[in-house]
C-alpha cells in the first residue's frame, strides 16, 4: 500500500526559532496533503490543506503566517512552524491520498514538537 | 461530512471480540463509512471501509445496519497490540477527489491480558 514517511520524528528546538517538518509521499504522486495536528489526549485536528504549485488551505483560527506549508512538488509537503513558543509544543501528523485508492488516506507517522 | 458518535472507551479480554458501534445517522448515500485507529504516539493506520454491505478483511470486520445509520467494528481476536483509539469516519470516496477527513474524539480501546 501507500506510504508517508514524515521527518523528523522528534525534535527539540528553543522558543523562538523555526521548525521544519517534511511530509514525503513514497511511492506515489500527491496533489494534496493535509496537516493535523494533536494536543495531548485529544484528538487530531486538521490544521491545513496543502496544494501542490498553490497556496494552502487554512482551518479557521489556524495562523497562516506561523504555520508555512510549501508544496513543491507532487511528492513533498513541508509545514514550517514560525518563531516556536511552548505552546506550540504538539504532535505533527501529516496524511496524503493514493489517486484511485479506496482505501482512504494514508498517515505520516507524525512528528513530536517540543519547544523549550 | 456527516457526524459520527462513539462511545469514549471500552475495554475488552485478550484473545476476545472487540466490537466497536459507531453512529452516524445523518450519513447520506454516497457517503462511506471508515475505520482508522491510532496506536499512542503514532499516525493514525487505516483499518477498513465499507458503503452498505458488510466487509472483512485480515484486520477486521465492518458490520454496517441496513438503513446505514450505524456500523460495528469488530476485532475477532483482539490482542494487546490492539490497544488504541479507534476512529469512525464518514467520508466520500471518490477516485482522484480529496475529501477532507476531521476526526472525532474515537473510542479508545483497552486490551486487559
Amino acid at each position: 500500500g501507500a506510504v508517508v514517511s514524515q521527518h523528523p520524528s522528534r525534535v527539540i528546538c528553543k522558543s523562538g526559532t523555526s521548525v521544519k517538518i517534511e511530509c514525503r509521499s513514497l511511492d506515489f504522486q500527491a496533489t494534496t496533503m493535509f496537516w493535523y495536528r494533536q494536543f495531548p489526549k485529544q484528538s487530531l485536528m486538521l490544521m491545513a490543506t496543502s496544494n501542490e504549485g498553490s497556496k494552502a488551505t487554512y482551518e479557521q483560527g489556524v495562523e497562516k503566517d506561523k504555520f508555512l506549508i510549501n508544496h513543491a512538488s507532487l511528492t513533498l509537503s513541508t509545514l514550517t512552524v514560525t518563531s516556536a513558543h511552548p505552546e506550540d509544543s504538539s504532535f505533527y501528523i501529516c496524511s496524503a491520498r493514493e489517486p484511485g485508492a479506496h482505501y482512504g488516506y494514508t498517515f505520516g507517522s507524525g512528528t513530536r514538537l517540543t519547544v523549550v | 461530512d456527516a457526524k459520527t458518535t462513539q462511545p469514549p472507551s471500552m475495554d475488552c479480554a485478550e484473545g476476545r471480540a472487540a466490537n466497536l458501534p459507531c453512529n452516524h445517522s445523518t450519513i447520506s448515500g454516497n457517503e462511506y463509512v471508515y475505520w482508522y485507529r491510532q496506536i499512542h504516539s503514532q499516525g493514525p493506520q487505516y483499518i477498513i471501509h465499507g458503503l452498505k454491505n458488510n466487509e472483512t478483511n485480515e484486520m477486521a470486520s465492518l458490520i454496517i445496519t441496513e438503513d446505514r445509520k450505524s456500523s460495528t467494528l469488530i476485532l475477532p481476536h483482539a490482542t494487546l497490540r490492539d490497544t488504541a483509539v479507534y476512529y469512525c469516519i464518514v467520508n466520500l470516496a471518490r477516485s482522484g477527489g480529496y475529501q477532507k477527513v476531521t476526526f472525532g474524539i474515537g473510542t479508545k480501546l483497552q486490551v486487559i491480558p
